[in-house]
C-alpha cells in the first residue's frame, strides 16, 4: 500500500539555524512526492513538489531531493525564519491513482 | 486567480445534529476532493469528485456523512447526525484534471476549512 512516514514534532529552532525534517514513504509504482504547508488558522499550501527521482523541489528556500533508493523526501532550509513558523506535511500521490496520501504532520516553531 | 473557497469556516454543534459545509473550487478544476484533518494527523480523503460524479468514497462514512457536487462546480458535505468523533477541520481541494492528467496537473490547492466542533 502507499504511505508515507513523517518525523515526529515539535520542532523548535532558533532565527538562522538550519532545518531538516525527515520524510520516508511507500508506495506502489512510481510516485511524485510533496511538501505542504499550514499556517495557523489556513489551509494547506503547496510548498514543493517533485515527480521522478532525483529530482529537487525547491521554493521560498526550501529543498528536498526525491531519493529512490532510501525512498526518501527530506525537507531542508539552510536558515530558518520567524514566518516558517507552522505546520509541515509530507504526501505522496501514486502514479495509478489521485488519492494522495498525507503524514501526520511536523510542527515547527522558529524562535527569535 | 482566486483560491478555493469554503464556508463557514467555524461551527458547534451538539451531537446528533446535522451540519452542512459549503465548497467552491478553483475556475476551471475538474477535481475536487473532501479531506477529514482530525487534530494531530494529517488529512485523510473521505471524497472525490471528478465534475459531478464520484471518484472514490471508500472512505466516507455513508451511514453519516453525504456529499453531492451536482452541477459539477461547487459541493456540499453534509453530516446527519453528528457525533462526538466529527469534531475536525472539513477541508476542500480541487486539482485541474481528472485520473491520469499527469503530476502537475494532478497538484490539489486546498481551500482555508472549517472547524467543526461537535459537542
Amino acid at each position: 500500500g502507499n504511505s508515507v512516514t513523517q518525523m515526529e514534532g515539535p520542532v523548535t529552532l532558533s532565527e538562522e539555524a538550519f532545518l531538516t525534517i525527515n520524510c520516508t514513504y511507500t508506495a506502489t509504482g512510481y510516485p511524485s512526492l510533496f511538501w505542504y504547508v499550514q499556517y495557523p488558522g489556513e489551509g494547506l499550501q503547496l510548498l514543493l513538489k517533485a515527480t521522478k527521482a532525483d529530482d529537487k523541489g525547491s521554493n521560498k528556500g526550501f529543498e528536498a531531493t526525491y531519493r529512490k533508493e532510501t525512498t526518501s523526501f527530506h525537507l531542508e532550509k539552510g536558515s530558518v525564519q520567524v514566518s516558517d513558523s507552522a505546520v509541515y506535511f509530507c504526501a505522496l500521490i501514486s502514479n495509478t491513482g489521485n488519492q494522495f496520501y498525507f503524514g501526520t504532520g511536523t510542527s515547527l516553531t522558529v524562535i527569535p | 486567480e482566486a483560491g478555493v473557497a469554503q464556508s463557514p469556516r467555524y461551527k458547534i454543534i451538539e451531537k446528533r445534529q446535522s451540519v452542512a459545509f459549503w465548497c467552491n473550487p478553483i475556475s476551471g478544476h475538474a477535481t475536487l476532493y473532501w479531506y477529514q484533518q482530525i487534530l494531530g494527523q494529517g488529512p485523510k480523503l473521505l471524497i472525490q469528485f471528478q465534475n459531478n460524479g464520484v471518484v472514490d468514497d471508500s472512505q466516507l462514512p455513508k451511514d453519516r456523512f453525504s456529499a453531492e457536487r451536482l452541477k459539477g462546480v461547487d459541493s456540499t458535505l453534509k453530516i446527519q447526525p453528528a457525533k462526538l468523533e466529527d469534531s475536525a477541520v472539513y477541508l476542500c481541494a480541487s486539482s485541474l484534471s481528472p485520473r491520469g492528467g499527469g503530476p502537475l496537473q494532478e497538484t490539489q490547492y486546498f481551500g482555508p476549512g472549517t472547524r467543526l466542533l461537535v459537542l
